[in-house]
């Protein structure tokens, strides 16, 4: 079945420690999404590639980087974690940008810091 | 800037009965309306889109409503079950697509047996 997965689905890390978070997709969707939730929280998106152009949302912190190697593949990296981080960190595709796009969401990785 | 509220975060209804959850937003114009299920430690699943054209959509026991005078969608799952309860979110594009999707916090409903 096509879907969005991310790995891992619990990630531990330690104060100031960068982290890589993955995700990945056989939807050959053109556009990927990271967004950040926090409990009883709205999903906060912070960034998304259309191909290979990436758009950071205004108020997203330098902390958070992204890369997308190629179609399928997109990585969220958080270079020095603070325990302001720790959520849970939501991936998701889209075939293209247009308004009556819906989303396909991964199961999310959680994030816990130290 | 975009705001939008959903009616409360918990909501207890009584199995076989219709729930009704609310969107409301400000500061915006929407021409679509999503709304999504979000169970606990996942992410959202696509339920609903509404265009600003439609009154409402129904998909087998969901309904939407789109009102944009009073900018708000209800959304309704008639004959709830226990299986229903989840979070439903809400979720509005900014226009243009270019900047994903803006969501509600959700309302969590309950069905109890």
């Amino acid at each position: 079945d096509a879907m969005v997965i991310q790995n891992p689905r619990y990630q531990v890390t330690q104060f100031g420690k960068p982290v890589t978070l993955s995700c990945s997709q056989t939807l050959n969707h053109n556009v990927m999404y990271w967004y950040q939730q926090k409990s009883s929280q709205a999903p906060k998106l912070l960034f998304h590639y259309y191909d290979k152009d990436f758009n950071n949302e205004a108020d997203t912190p330098d902390n958070f980087q992204s890369r997308r190697p190629n179609t399928s593949f997109c990585f969220l990296d958080i270079r020095s974690p603070g325990l302001g981080d720790a959520a849970m960190y939501l991936c998701a595709t889209s075939r293209d940008l247009r308004e009556e796009e819906t989303q396909y969401f991964g199961p999310g990785t959680r994030l816990l810091v130290l | 800037s975009q705001k939008i509220e959903q009616n409360s975060e918990a909501l207890n209804i009584q199995e076989g009965k219709t729930a009704t959850l609310t969107c409301n937003y400000t500061n915006y114009s929407p021409a679509y309306l999503q709304w999504y299920r979000q169970d606990p430690g996942r992410g959202p699943v696509f339920l609903l889109l509404i265009r600003e054209n439609e009154k409402e959509k129904r998909k087998e026991r969901l309904k939407v409503t789109f009102d944009t005078t009073l900018k708000q969608s209800l959304f309704h799952i008639t004959a709830s079950q226990p299986a229903d309860s989840a979070t439903y979110l809400c979720a509005l594009d900014s226009g243009g697509g270019a900047d994903g999707l803006t969501f509600g916090k959700g309302t969590h409903l309950i069905i109890q047996p």
